[in-house]
């Protein structure tokens, strides 16, 4: 079946534009996780929705950052006025439910000039 | 403390070797454990879970929890070069929304032919 899909791959804009990354997860998948990676670094947790309970937003980094899961399953993370250090890979993983294993998207790579 | 600690490496074996790969966590109410393969550029792949004390086998990769020890661990026999990667190790953290995924910053695991 279909992995996790995520939109556009590689996304370049300009300082202080805002841009829309999407995420469709697998079928069926109740939590759906963002993160950011920058080059050589880690995963940084930005976001969690699981099922209809209130995200746990406690890693984004600024109010810049907002995401929304339509209808339990299409998600777009938003990032306003962007700025040269919001450059980094940013993936998407979704699951099943709680305990199970996540699975990731190939990523969106966004360059801020 | 970090909630999940790894050893950043990299760590270096010959080709042909067991390549031991620790994590250490910090909730005891943990119940779910993840290991994640990720290449250079690449998202994260899962490439083993566990749930329950003990051992648990697959291919050439076995996965190890010590729960009373807060511990798992990864190890890869007859190590190839092409096994060269970040690990990354995941465990659930129970409260909050759902056990929300963890990860650790990973291990640099370089395998010399």
């Amino acid at each position: 079946g279909a992995g996790v899909s995520q939109s556009p791959s590689n996304k370049v804009t300009e300082k202080g534009k805002d841009v829309e990354l999407r995420c469709d997860p697998i079928s069926g998948h109740t939590a759906l996780y963002w993160y950011r990676q920058s080059l050589g670094q880690g995963l940084e947790f930005l976001i969690y929705f699981q099922g209809n309970s209130a995200p746990d937003k406690s890693g984004l980094p600024s109010d810049r950052f907002s995401a929304e899961r339509t209808g339990g399953s299409v998600s777009t993370l938003t990032i306003q006025r962007t700025q040269q250090e919001d450059s980094a890979v940013y993936l998407c993983a979704s699951s099943g439910g709680s305990n199970q294993p996540q699975h990731f998207g190939d990523g969106t790579r966004l360059s801020i000039l | 403390q970090k909630e999940v600690e790894q050893n950043s490496g990299p760590l270096s074996v010959p080709e042909g070797a067991i390549a031991s790969l620790n994590c250490t966590y910090s909730d005891r109410g943990s119940q779910s454990f993840f290991w994640y393969r990720q290449y250079s550029g690449k998202s994260p792949e899962l490439i083993m879970f566990i749930y329950s004390n003990g051992d648990k086998e697959d291919g050439r990769f076995t996965a190890q929890l010590n729960k009373a020890s807060q511990y798992v661990s990864l190890l890869i026999r007859d190590s190839q070069p092409s096994d060269s990667a970040t690990y990354l190790c995941a465990v659930t953290m129970p409260g909050g929304y759902g056990n929300k995924l963890v990860f650790g910053a990973g291990t640099i695991l370089r395998v010399k032919s």
